[in-house]
């Protein structure tokens, strides 16, 4: 069965240093993993992906995500935080060797941006 | 072009009433899904359908809760003899996972449930 850790309920950044919102997974087969944000008041938005190819991978807003498959992690950078960062952030994994959808989420990490 | 909508948006209902929850997919998206996100929590799978095949009804949390889709495309929730605990927001989902797909998933705003 497939498992998301996001081991941070909350992260503190000042505006400008840069950011770093942990998550981890556990998955039988390949991984599937995604980043979505969710801004206050508003839906559920798709940031990144990894599904194969480079480990590096780049998404919506400057943000980028570094697949790691030793360590079974796919955290979420950023090098210059904005202030508009802050909003609720979501790992998740789906297994890509069974076929199956079932995408299993992270508790999810409240990023605060300070200016 | 148009994106995921549910209605209704918010709803509440007394405890033991049954309610019906509707999602509107992405047109052509062929996989949709049902999620709960309690206040300010994660989100928790319900249950996903993929073109014709069986639904996969793992995280239906007890035989209260059904789903169908209708065509391939409109979703319905039910809930019946609801229960304060079922109090929460609601989302659905769509992707598309054809050939060339993109498998991230598009999300509608939500119907935030209130059991009374």
């Amino acid at each position: 069965a497939q498992s998301v850790a996001q081991p941070e309920d909350q992260v503190n950044v000042a505006e400008g240093n840069p950011l770093t919102v942990k998550c981890t997974y556990s998955v039988s087969g390949n991984p599937y993993l995604f980043w979505y944000v969710q801004y206050p008041n508003r839906g559920l938005q798709f940031l990144l992906k990894y599904i194969t190819g480079d480990n590096l991978v780049k998404g919506s807003y400057g943000f980028e995500a570094e697949f790691n498959k030793s360590q079974t992690s796919f955290h979420l950078k950023k090098p210059s935080a904005l202030v508009s960062d802050s909003a609720l952030y979501f790992c998740a994994v789906r297994d890509g060797d069974t076929g199956g959808f079932k995408t299993i989420f992270g508790a999810g990490t409240r990023l605060f941006v300070k200016a | 072009g148009a994106g995921v909508s549910q209605s209704p948006s918010n709803k509440v209902t007394e405890k033991g009433k049954d309610v019906e929850l509707r999602c509107d997919p992405i047109s052509g998206h062929t996989a949709l899904y049902w999620y709960r996100q309690s206040l300010g929590q994660g989100l928790e799978f319900l249950i996903y359908f993929q073109g014709n095949s069986a639904p996969d009804k793992s995280g239906l949390p007890s035989d209260r809760f059904s789903a169908e889709r209708t065509g391939g495309s409109v979703s319905t929730l039910t809930i019946q003899r609801t229960q304060q605990e079922d109090s929460a927001v609601y989302l659905c989902a769509s992707s598309s996972d054809s050939a060339g797909g993109s498998y991230e998933q598009y999300f509608g705003p939500g119907t935030r449930l209130t059991v009374t």
